[in-house]
Protein backbone atom coordinates (compact mmCIF):
# COMPACT_ATOMS: atom_id res chain seq x y z
CA UNK A 1 0.00 0.00 0.00
CA UNK A 2 1.10 3.60 -0.79
CA UNK A 3 2.10 5.88 2.22
CA UNK A 4 0.39 9.06 2.75
CA UNK A 5 1.89 11.82 0.21
CA UNK A 6 1.88 15.16 0.44
CA UNK A 7 3.11 18.03 -2.13
CA UNK A 8 4.59 19.96 -2.57
CA UNK A 9 7.60 18.52 -0.40
CA UNK A 10 9.44 22.52 0.46
CA UNK A 11 7.61 26.06 -0.50
CA UNK A 12 9.01 29.11 -0.19
CA UNK A 13 6.79 32.02 0.32
CA UNK A 14 6.62 35.78 1.07
CA UNK A 15 4.60 37.81 3.72
CA UNK A 16 1.01 38.02 2.83
CA UNK A 17 1.11 35.23 -0.13
CA UNK A 18 -1.26 32.84 0.64
CA UNK A 19 -0.34 28.69 -0.05
CA UNK A 20 -1.89 25.68 -0.45
CA UNK A 21 -0.49 22.40 0.78
CA UNK A 22 -2.24 18.70 -0.49
CA UNK A 23 -2.09 15.21 1.26
CA UNK A 24 -3.50 11.95 -0.37
CA UNK A 25 -4.17 9.46 2.59
CA UNK A 26 -3.80 5.99 2.47
CA UNK A 27 -6.01 4.50 0.61
CA UNK A 28 -9.36 3.60 2.60
CA UNK A 29 -8.29 6.27 4.74
CA UNK A 30 -11.09 8.36 5.56
CA UNK A 31 -9.75 10.41 8.60
CA UNK A 32 -7.16 13.45 7.66
CA UNK A 33 -5.68 15.23 10.03
CA UNK A 34 -2.96 18.34 9.92
CA UNK A 35 -0.36 19.35 11.98
CA UNK A 36 2.09 22.22 12.41
CA UNK A 37 5.86 21.00 13.73
CA UNK A 38 8.24 23.90 14.85
CA UNK A 39 11.29 23.29 17.05
CA UNK A 40 9.93 25.71 19.83
CA UNK A 41 6.53 24.16 19.67
CA UNK A 42 6.61 21.04 18.69
CA UNK A 43 3.45 19.26 16.98
CA UNK A 44 0.65 21.82 17.11
CA UNK A 45 -2.63 20.03 15.83
CA UNK A 46 -4.36 22.07 12.88
CA UNK A 47 -8.04 20.45 12.40
CA UNK A 48 -9.31 16.60 11.49
CA UNK A 49 -11.37 16.07 8.58
CA UNK A 50 -13.41 12.64 8.09
CA UNK A 51 -15.73 12.04 5.28
CA UNK A 52 -15.47 15.69 3.94
CA UNK A 53 -16.36 17.30 7.56
CA UNK A 54 -14.18 18.91 9.80
CA UNK A 55 -14.28 16.91 12.95
CA UNK A 56 -12.03 18.88 15.23
CA UNK A 57 -10.28 22.34 14.81
CA UNK A 58 -6.88 23.30 16.98
CA UNK A 59 -6.70 26.69 17.90
CA UNK A 60 -5.27 28.25 15.63
CA UNK A 61 -6.34 31.98 13.89
CA UNK A 62 -8.88 31.93 10.13
CA UNK A 63 -5.93 31.85 8.46
CA UNK A 64 -5.64 28.22 8.57
CA UNK A 65 -8.46 26.21 6.87
CA UNK A 66 -9.06 22.68 5.27
CA UNK A 67 -11.02 20.57 3.58
CA UNK A 68 -11.38 17.08 2.20
CA UNK A 69 -12.48 15.90 -0.94
CA UNK A 70 -15.02 12.59 -1.86
CA UNK A 71 -11.79 11.10 -2.16
CA UNK A 72 -10.15 11.55 1.49
CA UNK A 73 -8.10 13.96 -0.35
CA UNK A 74 -7.59 16.74 1.54
CA UNK A 75 -5.92 20.56 1.24
CA UNK A 76 -4.58 23.00 3.61
CA UNK A 77 -5.11 26.31 2.83
CA UNK A 78 -2.82 29.56 4.40
CA UNK A 79 -3.81 33.16 3.70
CA UNK A 80 -1.71 36.09 4.51
CA UNK A 81 1.20 34.59 5.54
CA UNK A 82 3.38 35.64 8.29
CA UNK A 83 6.64 34.79 9.15
CA UNK A 84 6.13 32.73 12.35
CA UNK A 85 4.14 30.11 9.96
CA UNK A 86 7.53 28.97 8.91
CA UNK A 87 7.17 25.48 9.80
CA UNK A 88 6.99 21.65 8.45
CA UNK A 89 3.05 20.89 7.92
CA UNK A 90 2.27 17.35 8.42
CA UNK A 91 -0.41 15.39 7.27
CA UNK A 92 -1.78 12.23 9.06
CA UNK A 93 -4.30 9.47 8.00
CA UNK A 94 -6.26 7.11 9.55
CA UNK A 95 -9.47 4.63 8.70
CA UNK A 96 -10.89 7.03 11.16
CA UNK A 97 -12.07 5.58 14.45
CA UNK A 98 -10.57 7.57 17.69
CA UNK A 99 -8.66 4.69 18.74
CA UNK A 100 -6.62 4.47 15.33
CA UNK A 101 -3.49 5.06 15.00
CA UNK A 102 -2.25 7.82 12.40
CA UNK A 103 -0.07 7.48 9.66
CA UNK A 104 1.96 10.63 8.69
CA UNK A 105 3.40 11.98 5.38
CA UNK A 106 6.81 12.80 4.93
CA UNK A 107 5.66 17.11 5.40
CA UNK A 108 5.64 20.11 3.19
CA UNK A 109 8.33 22.65 4.61
CA UNK A 110 7.41 26.02 4.22
CA UNK A 111 9.44 29.06 4.60
CA UNK A 112 8.20 32.54 4.69
CA UNK A 113 10.60 35.21 4.14
CA UNK B 1 -8.41 20.86 28.75
CA UNK B 2 -6.58 17.98 28.00
CA UNK B 3 -2.26 17.66 27.98
CA UNK B 4 0.11 15.60 27.05
CA UNK B 5 3.79 16.61 29.22
CA UNK B 6 7.17 14.66 28.61
CA UNK B 7 9.00 16.12 31.24
CA UNK B 8 12.75 15.33 29.78
CA UNK B 9 13.89 16.74 26.71
CA UNK B 10 16.47 14.16 25.81
CA UNK B 11 17.41 11.15 27.31
CA UNK B 12 21.15 9.49 27.34
CA UNK B 13 21.40 5.66 27.84
CA UNK B 14 24.31 3.24 27.09
CA UNK B 15 23.76 0.93 24.26
CA UNK B 16 22.63 -2.37 26.12
CA UNK B 17 20.85 -0.86 29.17
CA UNK B 18 17.13 -0.42 29.80
CA UNK B 19 15.79 2.83 28.58
CA UNK B 20 12.45 4.67 29.83
CA UNK B 21 10.72 8.09 28.29
CA UNK B 22 8.35 9.38 30.50
CA UNK B 23 4.61 10.51 29.33
CA UNK B 24 2.14 12.09 31.90
CA UNK B 25 -1.41 12.73 30.66
CA UNK B 26 -4.53 14.59 31.40
CA UNK B 27 -7.75 13.96 29.79
CA UNK B 28 -11.62 13.97 30.49
CA UNK B 29 -12.67 10.22 30.57
CA UNK B 30 -10.64 7.26 29.17
CA UNK B 31 -7.87 8.16 26.99
CA UNK B 32 -6.16 6.97 24.05
CA UNK B 33 -2.89 7.06 24.03
CA UNK B 34 -0.03 6.93 21.84
CA UNK B 35 3.95 7.03 21.04
CA UNK B 36 5.70 7.94 18.09
CA UNK B 37 8.95 8.07 16.96
CA UNK B 38 10.24 10.46 14.27
CA UNK B 39 13.98 9.66 12.98
CA UNK B 40 16.25 11.97 11.33
CA UNK B 41 15.28 12.81 8.01
CA UNK B 42 11.83 10.55 8.21
CA UNK B 43 8.20 11.10 8.80
CA UNK B 44 6.54 10.02 12.34
CA UNK B 45 5.98 6.32 13.36
CA UNK B 46 3.03 4.96 14.57
CA UNK B 47 5.38 2.57 17.55
CA UNK B 48 2.14 1.71 19.81
CA UNK B 49 -0.93 1.97 21.74
CA UNK B 50 -3.49 1.85 24.80
CA UNK B 51 -7.25 1.95 24.11
CA UNK B 52 -8.50 -0.83 26.90
CA UNK B 53 -7.32 -3.73 28.62
CA UNK B 54 -3.70 -4.91 29.54
CA UNK B 55 -1.85 -2.26 30.89
CA UNK B 56 1.66 -3.38 29.32
CA UNK B 57 1.22 -2.85 25.72
CA UNK B 58 3.64 -4.01 23.53
CA UNK B 59 5.21 -2.40 20.17
CA UNK B 60 7.43 -2.39 17.25
CA UNK B 61 10.84 -2.76 17.28
CA UNK B 62 10.85 -4.20 20.85
CA UNK B 63 8.79 -1.23 22.46
CA UNK B 64 6.78 -1.67 25.00
CA UNK B 65 4.93 0.78 27.38
CA UNK B 66 2.75 0.47 30.90
CA UNK B 67 -0.21 2.54 31.21
CA UNK B 68 -0.68 3.51 34.85
CA UNK B 69 -3.87 5.32 35.42
CA UNK B 70 -3.69 6.10 39.00
CA UNK B 71 -0.41 7.92 38.16
CA UNK B 72 -1.83 8.98 34.84
CA UNK B 73 1.23 8.10 33.33
CA UNK B 74 2.27 6.47 29.99
CA UNK B 75 6.20 5.63 29.74
CA UNK B 76 7.46 4.06 26.66
CA UNK B 77 9.78 1.06 27.67
CA UNK B 78 12.93 -1.02 26.30
CA UNK B 79 14.96 -3.82 27.98
CA UNK B 80 18.12 -3.34 25.81
CA UNK B 81 18.59 0.14 23.89
CA UNK B 82 20.47 -0.31 20.64
CA UNK B 83 22.18 2.79 18.77
CA UNK B 84 19.55 2.82 16.45
CA UNK B 85 16.68 3.72 18.27
CA UNK B 86 18.19 7.15 18.67
CA UNK B 87 15.00 9.14 17.59
CA UNK B 88 12.68 11.71 18.90
CA UNK B 89 9.89 10.46 20.52
CA UNK B 90 6.42 11.64 20.83
CA UNK B 91 3.75 10.54 23.30
CA UNK B 92 0.22 11.44 22.10
CA UNK B 93 -3.18 11.34 23.85
CA UNK B 94 -6.91 11.77 22.39
CA UNK B 95 -9.19 12.39 24.86
CA UNK B 96 -12.51 14.38 25.37
CA UNK B 97 -11.84 18.04 25.04
CA UNK B 98 -14.65 20.61 24.70
CA UNK B 99 -17.02 17.72 23.69
CA UNK B 100 -14.77 16.74 20.88
CA UNK B 101 -11.93 14.20 20.75
CA UNK B 102 -8.72 16.21 19.85
CA UNK B 103 -5.03 14.41 18.82
CA UNK B 104 -2.51 16.43 21.41
CA UNK B 105 1.06 15.81 21.96
CA UNK B 106 3.85 15.84 23.64
CA UNK B 107 7.07 18.58 23.05
CA UNK B 108 9.12 15.43 22.33
CA UNK B 109 12.24 13.54 24.03
CA UNK B 110 14.95 13.18 21.98
CA UNK B 111 16.55 9.61 23.13
CA UNK B 112 20.55 9.38 22.50
CA UNK B 113 22.11 5.95 22.94
CA UNK B 114 25.52 5.92 23.22
CA UNK B 115 28.17 3.04 21.71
Amino acid sequence: KAGVTQTPRYLIKTRGQQVTLSCSPISGHRSVSWYQQTPGQGLQFLFEYFSETQRNKGNFPGRFSGRQFSNSRSEMNVSTLELGDSALYLCASSVGQLYNEQFFGPGTRLTVL
Amino acid sequence: AQSVAQPEDQVNVAEGNPLTVKCTYSVSGNPYLFWYVQYPNRGLQFLLKYITGDNLVKGSYGFEAEFNKSQTSFHLKKPSALVSDSALYFCAVRGLDSGTYKYIFGTGTRLKVLA
